[in-house]
């Protein structure tokens, strides 16, 4: 299994502000994820976090808005670049091996 | 990918049996089908997969007809703490993919 850790863990933001979320694992992983998920929703992909290369984004989410960091298998950033209150949700990391790990979360809430 | 059906909400009592059915009636002949459980404020994490027929954890027994249309989780003697969502994911190396996740459903465990 792996452990993973997200900071932060919540936050309060200001509109047009940017806030960079962190992702660490515990062992070396190829596969990382992205997600959010909205207030009562399910989870949505953002994009894969490829290591050494640039992130695949899905449908509906563009590197601009979410720029993601992937520098090393253990560590990956997602970035919430000039933030609107639709931005406000729960970001998700995970990793994946024989199944998949997701983080614990980092709830960001934007005024 | 195959869609999938699930009950939005189900309500139960300690220590009866929950069975959660969904419904993927394209699943491809080569999808395995998971769970998985999220607690409120948690990330998801992996309950059970099965192929076919019946595959029981420590967790949860899946029942898998055989047509595949359809799975069923199954928890046992529910508590308060088995309380979460619940999401069947149907497809292929669901531990190295970015996973589609329905809407789920809601388990409320009342004493």
């Amino acid at each position: 299994s792996a452990v993973i850790s997200q900071k932060p863990s919540r936050d309060i933001c200001q509109r047009g502000t940017s806030l960079t979320i962190q992702c660490q694992v515990d062992s070396q992983v190829t596969m990382m994820f992205w997600y959010r998920q909205q207030p009562g929703q399910s989870l949505t992909l953002i994009a894969t976090a490829n290591q050494g290369s640039e992130a695949t984004y899905e449908s509906g989410f563009v590197i601009d808005k979410f720029p993601i960091s992937r520098p090393n298998l253990t560590f990956s950033t997602l970035t919430v670049s000039n933030m609107s209150p639709e931005d406000s949700s729960i970001y998700l990391c995970s990793v994946g091996d024989n199944e998949q790990f997701f983080g614990p979360g980092t709830r960001l809430t934007v005024l | 990918l195959a869609k999938t059906t699930q009950p939005i909400s189900m309500d139960s009592y300690e220590g009866q049996e929950v069975n959660i059915t969904c419904s993927h009636n394209n699943i491809a002949t080569n999808d395995y089908i998971t769970w998985y459980q999220q607690f409120p404020s948690q990330g998801p994490r992996f309950i059970i997969q099965g192929y076919k027929t019946k595959v029981t954890n420590e967790v949860a027994s899946l029942f898998i007809p055989a047509d595949r249309k359809s799975s069923t989780l199954s928890l046992p003697r529910v508590s308060l703490s088995d309380t979460a969502v619940y999401y069947c994911l149907p497809g292929r190396d669901t531990g190295r993919r970015a996973l589609t996740f329905g809407s789920g459903t809601r388990l409320q465990v009342q004493p």
